[in-house]
C-alpha cells in the first residue's frame, strides 16, 4: 500500500499544551501537506512543505520534513478546544498528480 | 459561495440500486479526483479528472463509473451498490501543475443496507 503511516492514532490533551504528531511515507515526494479534518466535514489544507525544504512555520503550526527518513511531524503550539479534529498528512508522489493520504491522527484538546 | 459542493450530503439506499453523486466547483481548477473514506477514516484515491480526460484510475470496481462533463463537474455513478460501497465519498480539486493544495467538498455518506 501506498499510504503513509501517522502516529499516534489518536492524541489526547490539555488546552494550551502542545501537540505532535507523526508522519512517515515511502515513495519519492514532490512535497508534503497536511489537512485538519473536523467530525462531519471535509478536509482543509493547513500547510504544505515542498521536498527540498526542511521546516516551515504557519502561525502556531510548525511542519518539519526529513526526506531522508521519509518522514514529517506537524507541531501545534498552545492547542485550543477548538483545534479538536483529526489530521492527516498527504504526500505528492513525484511524477504523478496523485495525492496519497496517511492514516490520520484524532487530536482531542480538553477545556 | 462554496467552492467546492457534492450532492447529496447524505444518501441511503438498497443494495443493488444505482445511485449518482454530483461534484461542481467554482474556482476555475482543471482537475478533479473522488476519494473513499472509510469508517476508519483511511482516505483512498479512486479517481482524477484533468480537463475532462481520466488521468487516474486506481484499483476501483468497474461498478465506478467517473463523468466529467465540463472541467467544473465531476459526477461518481455507482452501480449494483454493495453493503461495503457504504463510506463517505469526498469530491476535491486543484490547479494542475502546480501540486498545492486540495479542495474539498463537504463529503457524501452514502449507506448501503
Amino acid at each position: 500500500s501506498q499510504q503513509g503511516e501517522e502516529d499516534p492514532q489518536a492524541l489526547s490533551i490539555q488546552e494550551g499544551e502542545n501537540a505532535t504528531m507523526n508522519c512517515s511515507y515511502k515513495a519519492s515526494i514532490n512535497n508534503l501537506q497536511w489537512y485538519r479534518q473536523n467530525s462531519g466535514r471535509g478536509l482543509v489544507h493547513l500547510i504544505l512543505i515542498r521536498s527540498n525544504e526542511r521546516e516551515k512555520h504557519s502561525g502556531r503550526l510548525r511542519v518539519t520534513l526529513d526526506t531522508s527518513k521519509k518522514s514529517s511531524s506537524l507541531l501545534i503550539t498552545a492547542s485550543r478546544a477548538a483545534d479538536t479534529a483529526s489530521y492527516f498528512c498527504a504526500t505528492v508522489l513525484s511524477g504523478t498528480y496523485k495525492y496519497i493520504f496517511g492514516t490520520g491522527t484524532r487530536l482531542k484538546v480538553l477545556a | 459561495d462554496t467552492a467546492v459542493s457534492q450532492t447529496p450530503k447524505y444518501l441511503v439506499t438498497q443494495m443493488g440500486n444505482d445511485k449518482s453523486i454530483k461534484c461542481e466547483q467554482n474556482l476555475g481548477h482543471d482537475t478533479m479526483y473522488w476519494y473513499k473514506q472509510d469508517s476508519k477514516k483511511f482516505l483512498k484515491i479512486m479517481f482524477s479528472y484533468n480537463n475532462k480526460e481520466l488521468i487516474i484510475n486506481e484499483t476501483v470496481p468497474n461498478r465506478f463509473s467517473p463523468k466529467s462533463p465540463d472541467k467544473a463537474h465531476l459526477n461518481l455513478h455507482i452501480n449494483s451498490l454493495e453493503l461495503g460501497d457504504s463510506a463517505v465519498y469526498f469530491c476535491a480539486s486543484s490547479q494542475t501543475g502546480r501540486l498545492e493544495k486540495l479542495f474539498f467538498g463537504s463529503g457524501t455518506q452514502l449507506s448501503v443496507l
